[in-house]
């Protein structure tokens, strides 16, 4: 299996303000014939289901502000925000869909300081 | 405009088998390339994805619960159905069907999640 490790567990900063949440793969999500990376990242507030935010590492989904951001290659991945917003507040995954058994990181709760 | 939402019982008793059913719409499961994924997540922890069924009926599940689980689909009736055997309380949490393809297996679509407590 594929082990996502996401830095730090917990976040704390100030409005507009950068956030930056890491993930680390075990193993290269590099797919689709080496051009693409198979990772996703989505944001989950208190009592609703997750919301992809980003897919191929860093394809914005459709809705998602333009001060959410992904970047990173082979085994190390990044998510910015680069203006944190009060309704940012949540905790964020990173997801694995290169193989089965597909794998989430652990989550980083990020919080207003 | 795609939906999706879980339907089954909030609590399990341990040893039983849990049936949980997603109703979808904006979709069809017949449709090439089209796939419906589950993903669980205990109170206060982490995501952890279950399975996904294809269009085409190319399954896959998690090894560590492989022997416990079968997804099927209805596409009349735009259902996928995961049924969950030897329930335990580690089963507790919410459970998750999402929609995705089967080219690019990301859950763009989630319905709201049910509850499963497993408790006697």
């Amino acid at each position: 299996d594929i082990v996502m490790t996401q830095s730090p567990d917990s976040l704390a900063v100030s409005l507009g303000e950068r956030a930056t949440i890491n993930c680390k793969s075990s193993q290269s999500v590099l797919c689709f014939s080496n051009t693409k990376h198979c990772l996703a990242w989505y944001q989950q507030k208190p009592g609703q289901p997750p919301k992809l935010l980003l897919y191929w590492a860093s394809t914005r989904e459709s809705g998602v502000p333009d001060r959410f951001s992904g970047s990173g290659s082979g085994t190390d991945f990044a998510l910015t925000i680069s203006s944190l917003q009060a309704e940012d507040v949540a905790v964020y995954y990173c997801h694995q869909y290169y193989s089965t058994p597909q794998t989430f990181g652990q989550g980083t709760k990020l919080e207003i300081k | 405009q795609i939906t999706l939402k879980e339907s089954g019982p909030m609590l399990v008793k341990p040893t039983q088998t849990l049936t949980l059913t997603c109703t979808f719409s904006g979709f069809s499961l017949s449709t090439s390339g089209v796939a419906v994924g589950w993903i669980r997540q205990p109170p206060g922890k982490a995501l952890e994805w279950l399975a996904f069924i294809s269009w085409n009926d190319d399954n896959r599940y998690s090894p560590s619960l492989k022997s416990r689980l079968t997804l099927t689909k209805d596409t009349s009736r735009n259902q996928v159905v995961l049924t969950m055997t030897n329930v335990d309380p580690v089963d507790t949490g919410t459970y998750y069907c999402a929609h995705c393809t089967s080219s690019a297996t990301y859950y763009d679509y989630w319905g709201p999640g049910t509850l499963v407590t497993v408790s006697s």
